[in-house]
């Protein structure tokens, strides 16, 4: 079965700082991953997402994640955070043979970032 | 933005009483899902359709039932409401690569 972990329900960090939020996650096979976002009263938008190739993923917003296969992460990280950055972030993992009603999110952490 | 709207956006109702939240596409995509957010749960598959009149059962969809009958509608009923899902419901459209979501429906059940 699929599963993914955020450790952190919350993450405080000053504007200007680089940030990381955590993921792992465990799957059968081979996994995609996927950041998303949420602020308040929206539904979620997708930041980014590995398939396969580079372990240093770009996405949205000036965000990146790493994969690591070894440790079974999926961090995300910027490396100046932004006020606007501020919301709720969720990681997601799905095996690559399937479809989409194998995604699993995590919990979610929740980014303040301070003036 | 992906073409998904969500009606009705806010709804309070009573426990005991039939509801039913629309998700509407115009992707003309073939999966559709809906999700429940609660807290400390991150967001938990309900049922989703892979095709008109094609549906299947997720996670969490004890008390829930859906239908499919044109390609861009999926509905999610609550044939009788209980405070247990008071939550905030999401719909989503997508298969082989990232999901896109709507903008949620926030139901209380009182």
């Amino acid at each position: 079965a699929q599963s993914v972990a955020q450790p952190e329900d919350q993450v405080n960090v000053a504007e200007g700082n680089p940030l990381t939020v955590k993921c792992t996650y465990s799957v059968s096979g081979n996994p995609y991953l996927f950041w998303y976002v949420q602020y308040p009263n929206r539904g979620l938008q997708f930041l980014l997402k590995y398939i396969t190739g580079d372990n240093l993923v770009k996405g949205s917003y000036g965000f990146e994640a790493e994969f690591n296969k070894s440790q079974t992460s999926f961090h995300l990280k910027k490396p100046s955070a932004l006020v606007s950055d501020s919301a709720l972030y969720f990681c997601a993992v799905r095996d690559i043979e399937s479809y989409g009603q194998n995604f699993v999110f995590g919990p979610g952490t929740r980014l303040s970032v301070l003036p | 933005d992906a073409g998904i709207t969500q009606s009705p956006r806010h709804k309070v109702t009573e426990t005991g009483t039939p509801v039913t939240l629309r998700c509407h596409q115009t992707e003309n995509h073939r999966y559709m899902y809906w999700y429940r957010q609660d807290p400390g749960h991150g967001l938990r598959l309900i049922h989703y359709s892979y095709g008109v009149k094609d549906t299947d059962k997720g996670e969490v969809s004890d008390g829930y039932s859906v239908s499919r009958s044109k390609t861009e509608d999926f509905l999610l009923t609550l044939e009788s409401a209980t405070s247990s899902q008071t939550s905030v419901y999401f719909c989503a459209i997508g298969s082989t690569g990232e999901l896109f979501f709507g903008e949620g429906s926030r139901l209380t059940v009182l």
